[in-house]
């Protein structure tokens, strides 16, 4: 099987910068997402990456190294409402999305 | 535009009845697939249907199953409900994958 690697648990101050690494199984890669979940609502897309390199989103950033299997999403400027579960999942080979369980994040005034 | 609406949002059931969730995808969208997360296991990948078909499947119990419609509507069901089934099941609908999946808001399953 394939195994997504995200820290459970994460915190920081608003106005702070915070980086939640990920890290996959290179084998039968085909893609990244990056979704949002806030407690008791639906995941929201925020970001895909398929090339190695960064890709910028106002407040949010994703990066990819397809060579060492890892991926971090870069949160500027934190908000409150920035407060949620971060999912990092990964397209395998035949097109099915595998997510990790998932880092919460609180953000802390 | 609608998103994608799930139905019913909540629900009880007891242990050894069967369930039938209902998913709606956006309007154009073929492709949808069902996930079940739980506080421990995260999203567990269910199934996907594309066109009627069904195009893969995860690692769940025969007891899980799903089907398409020709407009593109999504049913999923389970047989012999066991407590471990509680869970919030999702759906997401896509156009293709450099789209994204678009996740309805889930059903609440809670096994009694």
């Amino acid at each position: 099987g394939q195994n997504i690697d995200q820290p459970t648990e994460m915190t920081a101050t608003e106005g702070a910068i915070v980086q939640i690494n990920c890290t996959y199984q290179t084998s039968g890669f085909n893609g990244l997402f990056w979704y949002q979940q806030h407690a008791g609502e639906a995941p929201t897309f925020l970001s895909y990456n398929v090339l190695d390199g960064l890709e910028e989103k106002g407040r949010f950033s994703s990066f990819l190294s397809r060579s060492k299997g890892y991926s971090y999403l870069l949160l500027k400027e934190l908000q409150m409402k920035d407060s949620a579960s971060y999912l990092c999942a990964q397209v395998d080979n035949t097109d099915k999305l595998i997510f990790g369980t998932g880092t919460r994040l609180q953000v802390f005034p | 535009k609608a998103g994608v609406t799930q139905t019913p949002r909540y629900l009880i059931k007891t242990r050894g009845q069967q369930v039938t969730l209902s998913c709606s995808p956006i309007s154009g969208h073929r492709s949808v697939s069902w996930y079940q997360q739980t506080p421990g296991q995260g999203l567990q990948f269910l199934f996907e249907y594309f066109s009627e078909t069904q195009r893969n499947k995860g690692n769940f119990p025969g007891r899980f199953s799903g089907r398409q419609f020709s407009n593109s509507r999504s049913e999923m069901n389970v047989s012999t409900l066991e407590l471990g089934d509680s869970a919030l099941y999702l759906c997401a609908s896509s156009l293709g994958q450099l789209n994204g999946y678009t996740f309805g808001s889930g059903t609440r399953l809670t096994v009694v």
